[in-house]
């Protein structure tokens, strides 16, 4: 499995966008870029996910890096709700490997 | 359609004590998932079923089994519970092709004291 990289926190105003980064260099041709989003007391739910192009959906974009190493998840207007931990995970199958995710904030 | 859904929602067992948690997936998926949540940490992947038989297990040990019906619900046992087996079990559903969105249940909460 190919291990991923997030920053452990972010903060974001409301209403403005949020790029969340996530590196993954080990990253197999094969693989699938996934992510998950759990808030307080939830369990994950469904983010996007994406191959090779960049992807968008009512919920948010991804960015995927040429060389397929690192993506972004892009919220274009942070709201209240969006405040959750984030997890980037690469995979190929439907058996995921969290990692630790990164902690968004968002600020009234 | 009620999504993902386990029971119970919270359960309190003694170390050493066997414990059965219950999955039933979203309405049209034939593959279920477990994880097993620790506070602060993300969720690990226990094993995953299809077909009624363990298609992929993670690095849990066997006291970890787990089961799956003809209607594709599933149960999670857990023998000769430890203290460190007290976590937020997770239950996902999705369909055996790879590369789609999985959908999770709200979680069992087992403490073991």
């Amino acid at each position: 499995d190919a291990k991923t990289t997030q920053p452990n926190s972010m903060e974001s105003n409301e209403e403005e966008p949020v790029h969340l980064p996530c590196n993954h260099s080990t990253i197999s041709g094969t693989d699938y870029i996934h992510w998950y989003r759990q808030l307080p007391s939830q369990g994950p739910e469904y983010v996007i996910h994406g191959l090779t192009s960049n992807v968008n959906n009512r919920m948010a974009s991804l960015a995927i890096a040429e060389d397929r190493k690192s993506s972004t998840l892009i919220l274009h207007r942070a709201t209240l709700r969006d405040a959750a931990v984030y997890y980037c995970i690469p995979n190929t199958g439907n058996q995921f490997y969290f990692g630790t995710g990164t902690s968004l904030t968002v600020i009234p | 359609d009620a999504g993902v859904t386990q029971s119970p929602t919270h359960l309190i067992k003694t170390r050493g004590q066997q414990v059965t948690l219950r999955c039933s997936p979203k309405s049209g998926h034939d593959t279920v998932s477990w994880y097993q949540q620790a506070l602060g940490q993300g969720p690990q992947f226990i094993f995953q079923y299809y077909e009624e038989e363990e298609r992929q297990r993670g690095n849990f040990p066997d006291r970890f089994s787990g089961h799956q019906f003809p209607n594709y619900s599933s149960e999670l046992n857990v023998n000769a519970l430890l203290l460190g087996d007290s976590a937020l079990y997770l239950c996902a559903s999705s369909l055996v092709w790879g590369n789609t969105e999985a959908f999770f249940g709200q979680g069992t909460r087992l403490t073991v004291v």
